[in-house]
């Protein structure tokens, strides 16, 4: 079975562009998070999707937005790009929405911007 | 809110010698609780998780993390030390529903030869 997909792997932008990340889930799951690492802050939870709707939301700005289609791909944007939007980008797939459910995490994104 | 602090941003062992990573969380109700590891360029891949079954949970890699309730602690180790497992780990907590992880700020393993 496939894994979790991101694309692209790699991504150069400037300040106040937008970028939009592709994450596909594993076959047969409904639940996609995202997060952001960065070197300073850590792991953050951004944003979590189940059948096409968004469940719960971490503390970003409204300039972090996402979305997840009816075959449970999600994409993130990110408008007006800072320079502190520097990071990876990682997607998560998990079968429902149990707390104990295990999270299966893509390559991630690394979003550099200049 | 939940909390998860990983004691030593840094751990150093000889190849061969026993590998303890901490984590302490705080929550007001019984977590769920994982530790991932990562790998150079990749995502997170999980090593094991507590769900409230055993206290004691094995995972891959000969890795094993005891759940200690009163210490709020879910403390991960290895018998042995192999140069393979010099990775980051990071310990993280989710609530009863929804996938929304807690991370702790991460633990990078050195392994010497």
């Amino acid at each position: 079975k496939a894994g979790v997909t991101q694309t692209p792997r790699y991504l150069i932008k400037t300040r106040g562009q937008q970028v939009t990340l592709s994450c596909s889930p594993i076959s047969g799951h409904r639940s996609v998070s995202w997060y952001q690492q960065t070197p300073g802050q850590g792991l953050q939870f951004l944003f979590e999707y189940f059948s096409e709707t968004q469940r719960n939301k971490g503390n970003f700005p409204g300039r972090f937005s996402g979305r997840q289609f009816s075959n449970s791909r999600s994409e993130m944007n990110v408008s007006t790009l800072e320079l502190g939007d520097s990071a990876l980008y990682l997607c998560a797939s998990s079968i429902g929405l149990a707390g104990n459910n295990e999270q299966f995490f893509g390559p991630g994104t690394r979003l550099t911007v200049l | 809110a939940q909390s998860v602090t990983q004691l030593g941003s840094h751990v150093s062992v000889s190849e061969g010698a026993l590998v303890l990573l901490r984590c302490n969380y705080s929550s007001s109700v019984p977590p769920y609780l994982f530790w991932y590891v990562q790998y150079p360029n990749q995502g997170l891949q999980l090593l094991l998780k507590y769900t409230s079954a055993a206290t004691l949970v094995k995972g891959i890699n000969g890795f094993e993390a005891e759940f200690k309730k009163s210490e709020t602690s879910f403390h991960l180790t290895k018998p042995s030390a192999h140069m393979s497992d010099a990775a980051e780990y990071f310990c993280a907590v989710s609530r009863a529903a929804g996938n929304m992880l807690t991370f702790g700020g991460g633990t990078r393993l050195m392994v010497k030869p």
